[in-house]
């Protein structure tokens, strides 16, 4: 079975430094991994997605994110932090049956202090 | 890009009465369509998968009777929560499959519902 973990529940950052979200996997086969961000009472926009083509993702906001299949890893990071990047950040992988089930992390709450 | 509608975008009712919520795919085709439950501070849970023309798989847990889903069209899935009770207070969250070949979900903007 599928399954991900955010190995941190909350990150705080200071604006304009570095930003790295944690993101484990498990899977028996080639995943599909995707980042998803939510604002506060909004829905979920997707960020970046890998599908066994580069390893290193680029997405939106400049947000990548690289796959590391021997450390079974997809962490999320972006250079510079910038206060609208607080949020909350889901790494997800698609499920193994064809109706593309998606399997959520716990999320981690990204704070940008100024 | 794939824009998801959900209506209304929050709600408020009295404990016992019925509640609609719409998801629309506004310019894609989603045979397939899914609904998650968000609680305060939580990921978001899996309520069921949606089939356009056929019935909605449920999740394990999930009382099919009290969450109603119909999928009558390639852009449009219904949940009602029936005899809703304060513990259906939550936020419900859908999302719609492209079928473009990209395998990508696009999520609705969510319905917060709150049971009185």
């Amino acid at each position: 079975a599928q399954s991900v973990t955010q190995l941190d529940s909350h990150v705080s950052v200071s604006e304009g430094t570095p930003v790295l979200l944690r993101c484990n996997y498990s899977s028996s086969y080639s995943p599909s991994l995707f980042w998803y961000v939510q604002h506060p009472n909004k829905g979920l926009q997707l960020l970046l997605k890998y599908t066994s083509a580069a390893t290193l993702v680029k997405g939106i906001n400049g947000f990548e994110a690289e796959f590391k299949k021997s450390e079974t890893s997809f962490h999320l990071t972006k250079p510079s932090a910038h206060m609208s990047d607080a949020a909350e950040y889901f790494c997800v992988v698609r499920g193994s049956s064809n109706t593309g089930k998606l399997i959520f992390g716990q999320g981690t709450t990204l704070q940008v202090k100024p | 890009g794939a824009v998801v509608s959900q209506h209304p975008s929050w709600v408020i009712c009295k404990s016992g009465t019925s509640v609609k919520i719409e998801c629309r795919s506004l310019d894609f085709q989603a045979t397939t369509m899914f609904w998650y439950r968000q609680f305060p501070k939580q990921s978001l849970m899996l309520m069921a998968t949606s089939n356009e023309g056929s019935k909605a798989t449920y999740e394990q847990g999930v009382e099919k009777d009290k969450f109603l889903i119909n999928h009558a069209s390639l852009t449009l899935s219904t949940l009602t929560v029936t005899s809703a009770h304060p513990e259906d207070s939550s936020f419900y969250i859908c999302s719609a499959r492209d079928q473009g070949g990209l395998e990508t979900q696009y999520f609705g903007p969510g319905t917060r519902l709150l049971v009185l």
